[in-house]
């Protein structure tokens, strides 16, 4: 989507291998999310951030680390890939929060083997 | 736990008709709703929202009902286009509240058939 980009768009990765993640805004939007789609659970919050090096757990945290330096950028980091980690993750931008205003980028495709 | 819950996996539904999908959700804190589409390898793109204040919302050929006694909400589609076939997700949140999440359910895949 226009003003937010994931890359990569899809990843093999090894087992115990750390990966890392990037979304990035042009939107100079305040809050940014990281969610993972899997079939039979929907989209599910891992973390987000709320300003720069502002950040919190959501409800499927463990296992994953988030680094936001600027304004544009939100890292996701998965520190040991398991194979439990293989999904598609979703980046969101929202102005305000709360729920309003999402922007999803386009996901990124993991696959850890 | 899946405090909001599409389910119906799939619809199909001929060119023209009426699609209706339907929500249900079990926290009584949520006072947003809203769908999202999504077609496959894109993100889920905003489609319509409701506030718990009102009980309908109207944008074009897409309506969202929300019961609130009921903890329901339902998605009208009328008529249906062949371009509305994709995956269609419910989404709650409690945003009143501070919090800063929107529950997802596990979306339906509607096919509206030329």
């Amino acid at each position: 989507d226009a003003g937010i980009t994931q890359s990569p768009r899809h990843k093999v990765t090894e087992t115990g291998t750390p990966v890392t993640l990037r979304c990035h805004q042009t939107e100079n939007h305040r809050y940014m999310y990281w969610y993972r789609q899997d079939p039979g659970h929907g989209l599910r919050l891992i973390h987000y951030s709320y300003g720069v090096k502002d950040t919190d757990k959501g409800e499927v945290s463990d296992g994953y680390s988030v680094s936001r330096s600027k304004t544009e950028d939100f890292l996701l980091t998965l520190e040991s890939a398991t194979s439990s980690q293989t999904s598609v993750y979703f980046c969101a931008i929202s102005e305000s929060g709360g729920g309003y205003g999402y922007t999803f980028g386009s996901g990124t495709r993991l696959t850890v083997v | 736990d899946q405090q909001v819950k599409q389910n119906s996996p799939s619809l199909s539904v001929q060119e023209g008709r009426i699609s209706i999908l339907n929500c249900d959700y079990t926290n009584s804190m949520f006072d947003y709703f809203l769908w999202y589409k999504k077609y496959p390898a894109e993100g889920p793109t905003f489609l319509i929202s409701i506030s718990s204040i009102k009980d309908k919302n109207e944008d074009g050929r897409f309506t969202v009902f929300l019961n609130k006694s009921a903890k329901h909400l339902s998605l009208h589609i009328v008529p249906s286009q062949p371009g509305d076939s994709a995956v269609y997700f419910c989404a709650a949140s409690a945003g009143q509240t501070g919090a800063n999440n929107l529950f997802f359910g596990t979306g339906t895949r509607l096919t509206v058939i030329p």
